[in-house]
């Protein structure tokens, strides 16, 4: 299957600060990819779909100003955490949409643990 | 718009004997289910996927039915082994915005020894 990357793994940060998590689709182009967030023993909850040189779509609920997501290329997009607080803390996780010929497949990148302190 | 239910959320068995996890959905303009196994702190992982234009789908241990009319799919796994222990999340096509995948609330697979 396609592999997707996503960077860090995992982030501790103080209150207030921003994070920055970057989800890549190593050897295909998506020009969609999503975001989610997981909590402990929980299904997983979407938060936004990023479209390739286009504005992110947000779930209801999820605050746009906060979660600042960009997909500047066809293989990265990237998901801010601004002025982030403890209850921001979760696992986020990414996937890509492979499609193309008989493919159309969501593949997953690894998560990143954000623990705010 | 779609929402997916997905049964049992704890599934106990004896290692080399079957599982079935089902789910249903609503929306009947959904048209490809995809099955995905997530282990403790991993990425979900495809297991096997099936579209509206067939009923069912095999890859080794793993089936997968689809009952369109019903609209329910269910995943089989026979001679379970210990490493089929996971949480598998059912999911279907959204098809009224971009593809989005809504998702089952997942079911703990157990396997005993």
């Amino acid at each position: 299957g396609a592999v997707v990357s996503q960077h860090p793994s995992w982030v501790i940060c103080k209150s207030g600060t921003s994070v920055k998590i970057e989800c890549r689709s190593l050897d295909f182009q998506a020009t969609t990819m999503f975001w989610y967030r997981q909590f402990p023993k929980q299904s997983l909850m979407l938060m936004a779909t990023s479209n390739e040189g286009s504005k992110a779509t947000y779930e209801q609920g999820v605050e746009k100003d906060k979660f600042l997501i960009n997909h500047a290329s066809l293989t990265l997009s990237t998901l801010t955490v601004t002025s982030a607080h403890p209850e921001d803390s979760s696992f986020y996780i990414c996937s890509a949409r492979d499609w193309g010929g008989n493919t159309d497949t969501q593949y997953f990148g690894p998560g990143t643990r954000l623990t705010v302190l | 718009g779609e929402n997916v239910e997905q049964h049992p959320s704890t599934l106990s068995v004896q290692e080399g004997d079957s599982a079935v996890i089902k789910c249903t959905y609503s929306d009947s303009a959904s048209n490809y289910f995809p099955w995905y196994k997530q282990e403790l702190g991993k990425r979900p992982q495809l297991i096997i996927d099936i579209r509206s234009n067939v009923g069912e789908k095999k890859d080794q241990r793993i089936a997968v039915t689809l009952n369109k009319t019903a609209k329910h799919f269910s995943l089989h796994i026979t001679e379970t082994q210990p490493e089929d222990s996971a949480v598998y999340f059912c999911a279907a096509e959204r098809m009224d915005s971009n593809y989005q995948l809504i998702w089952g609330a997942g079911t703990k697979l157990i396997i005993k020894p």
